[in-house]
């Protein structure tokens, strides 16, 4: 009865290659985020969607896209992978009631090698 | 550009003693405030929330609000070797799509 699920939870791949993160969340929540935390373990947010549609696209390269097909699921594609893309990815929910926390999923260890 | 502040320490408080861990930021327009913990490898879980000035206490937590000063504190009483973590305040706007700015995290080592 997980509640924000991500999948993969390590990603380990070559610079250049094409990838994908899926989150899932069974909260009823309308919205949903990703956020990218670095090796120096600072959270920053990436994107925000609402009902599926995309509100908040913070200065991420285009390399970066995210999809949400409905509510519940936010999935984030990455293109030609680079170095610095290695982080742990997190992928969040909430409600769009006001003063509503996030609830976090499990994060996604990605590593370019 | 909206920030949060925090000492990333390490803190260093006995067993048993008071932890008190700081945090300001720079948007007045800020309304939500939340303290999350993060063990080494988890995922951020969410701890304590406070929306007004003033306290509010959850067991062995308080959280502290001043918005005039722009400065949220969380006390961690007879601290346990368990809540050694990073803690990461973070801040929003209020509206409930919007995400939260997070600070870098101050990290607490509570010795036994």
């Amino acid at each position: 009865d997980t509640a924000v699920s991500q999948t993969p939870k390590y990603l380990v791949t070559q610079m250049g290659n094409d990838k994908s993160i899926k989150c899932e969340q069974n909260l009823g929540h309308d919205t949903m985020y990703w956020y990218k935390q670095d090796s120096k373990k600072f959270l920053k947010i990436m994107f925000s969607y609402n009902n599926k549609e995309l509100i908040i696209n913070e200065t991420v390269p285009n390399r970066f896209s995210p999809k949400s097909p409905d509510k519940a699921h936010l999935n984030l594609h990455i293109n030609s992978l680079e170095l610095g893309d290695s982080a742990v990815y997190f992928c969040a929910s909430s409600s769009q009631v006001t003063n509503q926390p996030q609830h976090f999923g499990d994060g996604t260890r990605l590593s370019i090698l | 550009q909206k920030e949060v502040e925090q000492n990333s320490g390490p803190l260093s408080v006995p067993e048993g003693a008071i932890a008190s861990l700081n945090c300001t930021y720079s948007d007045r327009g800020s309304q939500s405030f939340f303290w999350y913990r993060q063990y080494s490898g988890k995922s951020p879980e969410l701890i304590m929330s406070i929306y007004s000035n003033g306290d509010k206490e959850d067991g062995r937590f308080t959280a502290q609000l001043n918005k005039a000063s722009q400065y949220v504190s969380l006390l961690i009483r007879d601290s346990q070797p368990s809540d050694s973590a990073t803690y990461l305040c973070a801040v929003s706007g209020g509206s409930g799509n919007t995400p939260l700015v997070f600070g870098k995290g101050t990290r607490l080592s509570v010795i036994a």
